[in-house]
């Protein structure tokens, strides 16, 4: 079955890393890029960023540059992201999603997301 | 970054009715652009991609249209399950950006 499938939620103090795993199955990882999209509540979809499971290559959006790393595990087909010096802006359903490459691109994938609360 | 504006940020129809949102870019995309479909608790589904290629397994009341900087989604005959928020997103560059979503109600 094609799917990812995302680790479950997490709970996290100001200050501190959480990392979110998304793990692929059902087709050829490495040809497929995985991006990273956030929400957080009652809000719009937010870009984080996109990793190539086959280079490694990452692109981040600015607003989190310094604070997220993007890395896979060919071996087991999963994605990791993981975000640091939390704070209560980062509260957020975190979604994986397949990036279908090549030239025209769109995510035709997604998980099924990880809730990350962000509490003292 | 490109700057994605969207419109209507929300909207009620009824059923049967013709539905337009708008999308438009700060620069030109091409037809780089994509139109996803969230319902509440669910993850984002794709619609439309280069701005008027229908997904596989999606209804054909829903078109898109448009290149440049100026696109829309049409929904041409309104079901009950299509309340959800749609969100449009380029991919002409990194960062990816998505649109605010429109919220669509049915009346």
């Amino acid at each position: 079955q094609v799917q990812l499938l995302q680790s479950g939620g997490e709970m996290g103090k100001p200050g501190a890393s959480v990392k979110v795993s998304c793990k692929a199955s059902g087709y050829s990882f490495s040809t497929y890029g995985i991006t990273w999209v956030r929400q957080a509540p009652g809000q719009g979809l937010e870009w984080m960023g996109w990793i190539s499971p086959h280079s490694g290559n990452t692109k981040y959006t600015q607003k989190l540059q310094g604070r997220v790393t993007m890395t896979t595990d060919t071996s087991t087909s999963t994605v990791y992201m993981e975000l640091r010096g939390l704070t209560s802006d980062d509260t957020a359903v975190y979604y994986c999603a397949r990036d279908n490459g090549g030239a025209i691109i769109y995510f035709d994938l997604w998980g099924q997301g990880t809730l990350v609360t962000v509490s003292s | 970054d490109i700057q994605m504006t969207q419109f209507p940020s929300s909207l009620s129809a009824s059923v049967g009715d013709r539905v337009t949102i708008t999308c438009r870019t700060n620069q030109s995309i091409s037809r780089y652009l994509n139109w996803y479909q969230q319902k509440p608790g669910k993850a984002p589904k794709v619609l439309i991609y280069v701005a008027s290629t229908l997904q596989s397994g999606v209804p054909s009341r829903f078109t898109g249209s448009g290149s440049g900087t100026d696109f829309a989604l049409i929904i041409s005959s309104l079901q009950p399950e299509d309340s959800a928020t749609y969100y449009c997103q380029q991919s002409y560059n990194f960062p990816r950006t998505f649109g605010q979503g429109t919220n669509l109600e049915i009346k």
